[in-house]
């Protein structure tokens, strides 16, 4: 059964502050998602990683994945309020072995920048 | 990238009817349509996959004659909850897969209130 955990599940932190919020999963998997949610919105895409060492980075966000760790790890450099949302990781992988594709997600991380 | 239109946003009903969520590709054909729930302050889950022209193939633990899926053409999937109680009360996404960039285009989702 494929696993995704992510951590912290809530994170408070000061605006101008760094931090970085991980995700772990539990089978091989070339392909891992970052969406960010806002209260009452659907999921908006960040990033796509579709390799092992892949970055990629968006403003304040940047993204990274080590396949052979199954970890990628989204850090926020310089928080600023906006930035507060849920953040989910999502993998995309098969729940069984004769399965198709399907992504299934981290249990999200609220973020909450404090001005 | 594509675009997906999901209607209604919101929606109440009264317990014992039957609603219908509609999930339309506009921009993309789309042999596969993915139905997820969010209950509050939980992560996505998959409920099925939507097909086009066959069965849908529904999560354990989904009920296949309460959440009926019909995807009748490359562009539209419905999602239908029938005899709605108020444990069915919840935020119920679609989402679609767009393989040339390897990502996924969620909906707006549907806020389902049954009172």
């Amino acid at each position: 059964e494929l696993k995704v955990e992510q951590n912290p599940l809530f994170l408070s932190m000061q605006e101008g502050k760094n931090y970085t919020i991980y995700c772990n999963y539990s089978t091989t998997s070339d392909r891992l998602y970052w969406y960010r949610q806002d209260p009452g919105k659907s999921l908006e895409s960040l990033f796509v990683l579709l390799s092992n060492g892949a970055v990629k980075q968006e403003g304040r966000l940047m993204a990274s994945l080590d396949t052979k760790a199954r970890l990628s790890t989204l850090h926020i450099t310089a928080a600023v309020h906006d930035l507060s949302a849920t953040y989910f990781c999502a993998v995309d992988g098969t729940t069984s072995g004769a399965g198709s594709y399907q992504l299934t997600f981290g249990k999200g991380t609220k973020l909450s920048v404090i001005p | 990238g594509a675009v997906v239109s999901q209607h209604p946003s919101r929606v109440i009903c009264k317990s014992g009817t039957s609603v219908k969520i509609e999930c339309r590709s506009l921009d993309f054909q789309a042999t596969t349509m993915f139905w997820y729930r969010q209950f509050p302050k939980q992560s996505l889950m998959l409920m099925a996959t939507s097909n086009e022209g066959s069965k849908a193939t529904y999560e354990q633990g989904v009920e296949k004659d309460k959440f009926l899926i019909n995807h009748a053409s490359l562009t539209l999937s419905t999602l239908t909850v029938t005899s709605a109680h108020p444990e069915d009360s919840s935020f119920y996404i679609c989402s679609v897969q767009t393989f040339s960039s390897y990502g996924y285009t969620f909906g707006s989702g549907t806020r389902l209130t049954v009172v």
